[in-house]
């Protein structure tokens, strides 16, 4: 398994403003992506972080809302640029462990724009 | 495309069994996933199916057939805490590594 810990785990923002989080994991991993979950609703997949690339983004998400790092193996930040309410939801780091074909999810950061 | 469905919500008693379905229509599979997450939380990982059968793992179970594009996870001896929502998973296709989730069930366990 993996421990993931992300960064902020709440915050409360206002329009026009950017957040960035962070995601740590303890292990190696192959890949790490980023969703969003709207409430009441599933994960929905930003993008996929690329170490030492740009990130491949899903259909109706794109780089300069959604910057993504990924300096490292372990390490990655998704930024929320220019927030507005809509963008109220949770975001979820997840990794797929090295070695192994299962995907972990991180605790998650809860999002709420004014 | 992928196309994954699941019940909305389903309810069961407290010490019986319940089987959540999962269907999915894709142009290839390479595995299928069951998370549970309760509300508030991050989604925690069940099961693993790749091939045909029944994968058994304590009190929860879940089946695959990749002929009919559908799977179903199993849990016995239902408890409160068993009350959460049930994500199924299924990996795109192409060589990617990449789950799409279906809608979720909710389950709600009652004494």
């Amino acid at each position: 398994s993996a421990v993931i810990s992300q960064k902020p785990s709440r915050d409360i923002c206002q329009r026009g403003t950017s957040l960035t989080i962070q995601c740590q994991v303890d292990s190696q991993v192959t890949m790490m992506f980023w969703y969003r979950q709207q409430p009441g609703q599933s994960l929905t997949l930003i993008a996929t972080a690329n170490q030492g690339s740009e990130a491949t983004y899903e259909s109706g998400f794109v780089i300069d809302k959604f910057p993504i790092s990924r300096p490292n193996l372990t390490f990655s930040t998704l930024t929320v640029s220019n927030m507005s309410p809509e963008d109220s939801s949770i975001y979820l780091c997840s990794v797929v462990v090295r070695f192994t074909d299962t995907q972990y999810f991180g605790p998650g950061t809860r999002l709420t724009v004014l | 495309g992928q196309n994954i469905d699941q019940p909305t919500e389903m309810t069961a008693t407290e010490g019986a069994i319940v089987q959540i379905n999962c269907t999915y229509q894709t142009s290839g599979f390479n595995g299928l996933f069951w998370y549970q997450q309760h509300a508030g939380e991050a989604p925690t990982f069940l099961s693993y199916n790749v091939l045909d059968g029944l994968e058994e793992k304590g009190r929860f179970s879940s089946f695959l057939s990749r002929s009919k594009g559908y799977s179903y996870l199993l849990l016995k001896e239902l408890q409160m805490k068993d009350s959460a929502s049930y994500l199924c998973a299924v990996i795109r296709p192409g060589g990617s590594y990449i789950p799409t989730f279906g809608r979720g069930t909710s389950l709600i366990v009652h004494p």
